[in-house]
């Protein structure tokens, strides 16, 4: 059972606009940035958003990351068949005393 | 350019030791923390503990705090996951990562365990 929950599927048409959720509590999102990964089939994940809503270089702006309170959302605008894969969110959660980095268990992300 | 390189893939027996590493270069070793994810097959990334190699500061996810050991050497910018004796439930994707803030901005690309009689 993941702390940072995310639903197992979406699904959306080539071209169309789709929005995976991160919802978690205040030892984690609530008080620490999010980061997005998009891992393809057979290959590493790779950092789409950190720090909740940036994109590292290279990450085309057709991805993007919002925050509010313990929830966070990706959103992928103009769908590609090529965006089909895993899609994760982590963050750092402070309820134990050392801390530790979190990950959601995973969104499986369909181009119909 | 900043990149981790993995060592190979492993076919291991139950209860045999083993150590695989995730050498760093195009960047200072010694300044980011570099963690180690596990992916089951079929299943989603675990984080299991990170590393600051300047000072080989540990930290470990609970669920594997006593299972394996993280270590470092920062003479060849290299990071370690180990295990004493491995079981079957041990096969797995291992990627490590290096961390920027809290986001793992760089991934190596993975060693895959398997252990079986």
């Amino acid at each position: 059972q993941s702390v940072l929950t995310q639903p197992p599927s979406v699904s959306a048409a080539p071209g169309q606009k789709v929005t995976i959720s991160c919802s978690g509590s205040s030892s984690n999102i609530g008080n620490n940035y999010v980061s997005w990964y998009q891992q393809l089939p057979g290959t590493a994940p790779k950092l789409l958003i950190y720090d909740n809503n940036k994109r590292p270089s290279g990450i085309p702006d057709r991805f993007s990351g919002s925050k509010s309170g313990t929830s966070a959302t990706l959103g992928i605008t103009g769908l590609q068949t090529g965006d089909e894969a895993d899609y994760y969110c982590g963050t750092w959660d402070s309820s134990l005393s050392a801390g530790q980095e979190v990950f959601g268990g995973g969104t499986k992300l369909t181009v119909l | 350019e900043v990149q981790l390189v993995q060592s190979g893939a492993e076919v291991e027996k139950p209860g045999e030791s083993l150590k695989i590493s995730c050498k760093a270069s195009g960047y200072t070793f010694t300044s980011y923390w570099i963690g180690w994810v596990r992916q089951m097959p079929g299943k989603g990334l675990e984080w299991m503990g990170i590393i600051y190699p300047s000072d080989s500061d540990t930290r470990y996810s609970p669920s594997f705090q006593g299972q394996v050991t993280i270590s470092a050497d920062k003479s060849i910018s290299t990071a370690y996951l180990q295990w004493s004796s491995l079981k079957a439930s041990d096969t797995a994707m291992y990627y490590c990562a290096r961390l920027y803030g809290a986001a793992a901005d760089c991934w190596g690309q993975g060693t895959l365990v398997t252990v079986s009689s």
